[in-house]
């Protein structure tokens, strides 16, 4: 696709429920990040793939977090046993580039989670 | 203190005028600059970037940047309606793969 493209567009869950969202990135692109953003807040940085490879997920908020990109293109986040402040909306990014220097990059419409 | 500090806002102006939002960072060692629009209940959509000190422009966007200060801006002239939103700034360091700081965003409103 054009873009990249994420989904479910909205997901409710129940407090202790497991979750995973999707993120299919610009094809081609090497490097993926996930971010959290808050309501009111500006995103909050989770993780950072180049290719397959998991490089930084120091923005992870706790170990119910886990983020993967077996085969270096789509990747899923996975939030297990959640809880109400995980309620946001998560936005997934791809980049041509990696490394050394940031050009900026494209959001995808993001996830927005609602745990109830 | 955030490593990325703007005003919250809102910064309301009138149709026409000049917007100015503001932004300083505490890491000297940031490198590249971006500034990203975001309207109510959309995904945020990167409108400049720059890299060195002084001004770059893009149609009615003017990014200013001055590290020996810390301070990066963003300037809408000939402010329209449609450019009602909200204004993030972001930051990267150099060796982090790409990774974004941002500021918690400055609302925007334009008066017809």
């Amino acid at each position: 696709g054009a873009g990249v493209s994420q989904s479910p567009r909205y997901k409710v869950a129940k407090r202790g429920q497991d979750v995973a969202l999707r993120c299919d990135p610009i094809s081609g692109h090497v490097s993926l990040f996930w971010y959290q953003q808050a309501l009111g807040q500006g995103p909050e940085f989770l993780t950072y793939f180049q290719n397959e490879a998991q490089l930084d997920k120091s923005g992870l908020p706790s170990d119910r977090f886990f983020a993967e990109r077996p085969e270096g293109s789509v990747s899923t986040l996975k939030i297990q046993r959640t809880q109400q402040e995980d309620s946001a909306v998560y936005l997934c990014a791809s980049s041509f580039s990696g490394g050394l220097t940031s050009y900026g990059y494209t959001f995808g419409s993001g996830t927005r989670l609602t745990v109830v | 203190q955030k490593e990325v500090e703007q005003n919250s806002g809102p910064l309301s102006v009138p149709e026409g005028a000049i917007a100015s939002l503001n932004c300083t960072y505490s890491d000297r060692v940031s490198q590249s600059f971006f500034w990203y629009r975001q309207y109510s209940g959309k995904s945020p959509e990167l409108i400049m970037s720059i890299y060195s000190n002084g001004d770059k422009e893009d149609g009615r966007f003017t990014a200013q940047l001055n590290k020996a200060s810390q301070y990066v801006s963003l300037l809408i002239r000939d402010s329209q309606p449609s450019d009602s939103a909200t204004y993030l700034c972001a930051v990267s360091r150099p060796n982090q793969g790409g990774k974004l700081i941002f500021g918690q965003g400055t609302e925007l409103s334009v008066k017809p």
